[in-house]
């Protein structure tokens, strides 16, 4: 798990609140990812960083503004979210690689939107 | 939507037993990953199966692929308390970065001593 750092690991915030996920990889991969895990649902795809370019995902709402700024590093800046934002927030990375790649996960940022 | 789904969606089984769980896709895929993730925690990569194989061991999971059925299941022998957690599959999808994931809902095993 310590690959991939996430902070904070938990975070409550007011819907009013602007606040950020950070995400850290020392794996020297070269995508990195954020997922919102809600209970009783899939793993959901937020958003992809691959070669430090984003691929959009135009059903993640636009209170959600990824940034990665390295191949290292990712956040997720978060603004006037809602309560069903309320989620585990996970980061991950992997080395992009034809025949296929395992990707490695943070141990998710737990946030709660009151 | 290409996607995994587990089956069954809990399980609870005692120590010493072993343990299987399936998953089924959608479309065609390179390559299968199971993963397994404890309460509240991020997931870890447990094994990957390429669409060319048909089984594959790591200790004591097993892994079996069949592409005809778009089915896949995972074997944990001799299972341990230490094995509760939740069991995810996950296919690749091409997107146009060409590297995402797609999990299914997951399984829950329970072990109990």
């Amino acid at each position: 798990e310590t690959g991939v750092t996430q902070t904070p690991r938990h975070l409550v915030m007011g819907m009013t609140n602007k606040k950020s996920l950070k995400c850290e990889q020392h794996l020297g991969h070269n995508a990195m990812y954020w997922y919102k895990q809600s209970a009783k649902k899939p793993l959901e795809l937020m958003f992809v960083y691959s070669l430090e370019e984003r691929v959009e995902n135009n059903s993640v709402p636009s209170r959600f503004s990824p940034e990665c700024p390295n191949s290292s590093h990712l956040f997720l800046h978060l603004h006037t979210l809602q309560p069903e934002d309320s989620a585990l927030y996970l980061c991950a990375s992997s080395q992009v690689a034809s025949g296929g790649y395992e990707q490695y996960f943070g141990p998710g940022t737990r946030l709660t939107v009151t | 939507s290409q996607q995994g789904e587990e089956d069954p969606q809990a399980l609870s089984i005692q120590e010493g037993e072993n343990a299987t769980m399936n998953c089924s896709y959608k479309t065609s895929i390179n390559n299968l990953q199971w993963y397994r993730q404890n309460s509240g925690r991020g997931l870890v990569h447990l094994i990957l199966i390429r669409s060319n194989e048909r089984e594959k061991h790591s200790g004591r999971l097993r892994v079996t692929l069949d592409t005809s059925k778009k089915s896949s299941s995972l074997l944990i022998t001799a299972s341990r308390a230490a094995d509760t957690a939740s069991y995810f599959c996950a296919t690749d999808a091409w997107n146009q970065a060409g590297t995402a994931l797609i999990f299914g809902k997951g399984t829950t095993l329970s072990v109990s001593s």
